[in-house]
């Protein structure tokens, strides 16, 4: 089966850097996505890591190392709008996506 | 474009109870799912399908059956509700399976007493 290891929560405040690392045991691994979803609300995607290397969107970057069976969602320059949870969730065999436990971010001022 | 939606949004049921929760899409996607999400815990599969007419077990089907005999509509229905089935149940859709970006539909709350 496939397991998803990431913290279950981590505090920063505003303008802050906080990285959310992610380790998955799994066979057949495809790809390493990364979610948002704010409390009451739906996922929604922020990245998508097929090979290794970082991959950057705006003020939010992603890794993977194939290699290592790790990634990292890093996210930049923290808005009080960043307070939510964010789930690393990964594709294998059988075309099935298996989601972490979450890990909750909280933004102070 | 509506993306994926979802009805109903909110549903009481008591034990032993059926329902079908409906979800449809517009974007003409292949692959649709159906999640679970308990309260501060990720989500689990419980079904899903890569084409119309086609459809596959995930990590927690029992209790749970699917159809899909359109490319857009994929409805799960709960055969005889339980207090373990209340969660928050969440459709999703893609071009090609979790590679590609899911598109969430906004989730139906369930509770069963």
């Amino acid at each position: 089966g496939q397991s998803l290891e990431q913290p279950s929560e981590v505090t920063a405040v505003e303008g802050a850097i906080v990285q959310i690392n992610c380790t998955y045991q799994t066979s057949g691994f495809y790809g390493l996505s990364w979610y948002q979803q704010h409390d009451g609300g739906a996922p929604t995607f922020l990245s998508y890591n097929g090979l290794d290397g970082l991959e950057e969107t705006g003020r939010f970057s992603s890794f993977l190392s194939r290699s290592d069976s790790y990634g990292y969602l890093l996210l930049q320059e923290l808005q009080m709008k960043d307070s939510a949870s964010y789930f690393c969730a990964v594709k294998a065999a059988g075309n099935k996506l298996t989601f972490g436990g979450g890990t909750r971010v909280l933004v102070k001022p | 474009n509506a993306g994926v939606t979802q009805t109903p949004k909110f549903q009481v049921l008591k034990t032993g109870q059926s329902m079908t929760l409906q979800c449809a899409q517009d974007m003409n996607h292949e692959y649709m799912s159906w999640y679970r999400q308990d309260p501060g815990m990720g989500l689990r599969l419980i079904h899903y399908s890569v084409g119309a007419g086609i459809t596959d077990q995930g990590e927690v089907p029992n209790g749970y059956n699917v159809s899909r005999s359109t490319t857009e509509d994929f409805p799960l229905r709960l055969l005889s509700a339980a207090p373990s089935q209340t969660s928050v149940y969440f459709c999703a859709s893609s071009f090609s399976g979790g590679v590609d970006e899911q598109y969430f539909g906004p989730g139906t709350r369930l509770t069963v007493t």
